[in-house]
């Protein structure tokens, strides 16, 4: 089955802990991405890739890190979380050709205390 | 960068009623113009998009409407029904998915 997936769907954290969210795709696609959601504000993209070792900014990058050193993986790394981080976070792949859909995973819920 | 805006945030129309929701772009080289369908506790789906050089596409009861002219474009669903009942999420791009800006959403009620 085609899929995006992430992990883990839920994370309570406290401040400054470091953190990855990890994603996963089996459709070969060549851009990932991901994004936060929050109320009020839709959903802001945090950074994307294009394809392996590509990566690049989106709107609201400070205090992310991602790495891209797989086609079918692009972790999202919280260094030092901070409650302002608290949010839903969405990573998303798509084809670079054709429709270009975006797929997203299901989500993870992150609270930082 | 690119600014979205989506207006109305809530709308609530009557079963088989139609609904509009309209999105406004701010950079004119943006050709790319999804829109997402976000049932509650689920994750964002594709119902349709559309590119510059069309100026409308229509998929069953679902519309989109692009002016380039006047930079926006709108989401038409006619014959509303319950399983409409969702958050709508307009965006756009330049080229394809490589930056895409999100509106901040319609949550729309359909009325029994």
């Amino acid at each position: 089955e085609a899929q995006v997936t992430q992990n883990p769907r839920y994370l309570i954290t406290v401040t400054g802990k470091k953190l990855t969210v990890t994603c996963s795709q089996n459709m070969n696609h060549e851009y990932m991405s991901w994004y936060r959601q929050d109320p009020g504000l839709g959903l802001r993209q945090i950074y994307y890739s294009m394809n392996v070792e590509v990566t690049d900014k989106g709107d609201v990058p400070e205090g992310y890190k991602v790495s891209r050193k797989e086609k079918r993986n692009f972790p999202l790394i919280l260094e030092s979380p901070s409650p302002n981080q608290t949010s839903l976070y969405f990573c998303a792949s798509s084809s670079l050709t054709g429709r270009r859909e975006q797929y997203f995973g299901p989500g993870t819920r992150l609270t930082v205390t | 960068g690119e600014n979205v805006e989506q207006h109305p945030s809530t709308l609530s129309v009557q079963e088989g009623d139609s609904a509009v929701i309209k999105c406004t772009y701010s950079d004119s080289a943006s050709n790319y113009f999804p829109w997402y369908k976000q049932e509650l506790g689920k994750r964002p789906q594709l119902i349709i998009d559309i590119r510059s050089n069309v100026g409308e596409k229509k998929d069953q009861r679902i519309a989109v409407t692009l002016n380039k002219t006047a930079k926006h474009f709108s989401l038409h669903i006619t014959e509303t029904q319950p399983e409409d009942s969702a958050v709508y999420f307009c965006a756009a791009s330049i080229g394809g998915n490589e930056k895409l800006t999100f509106g901040t959403g319609t949550r729309l009620t359909i009325i029994p």
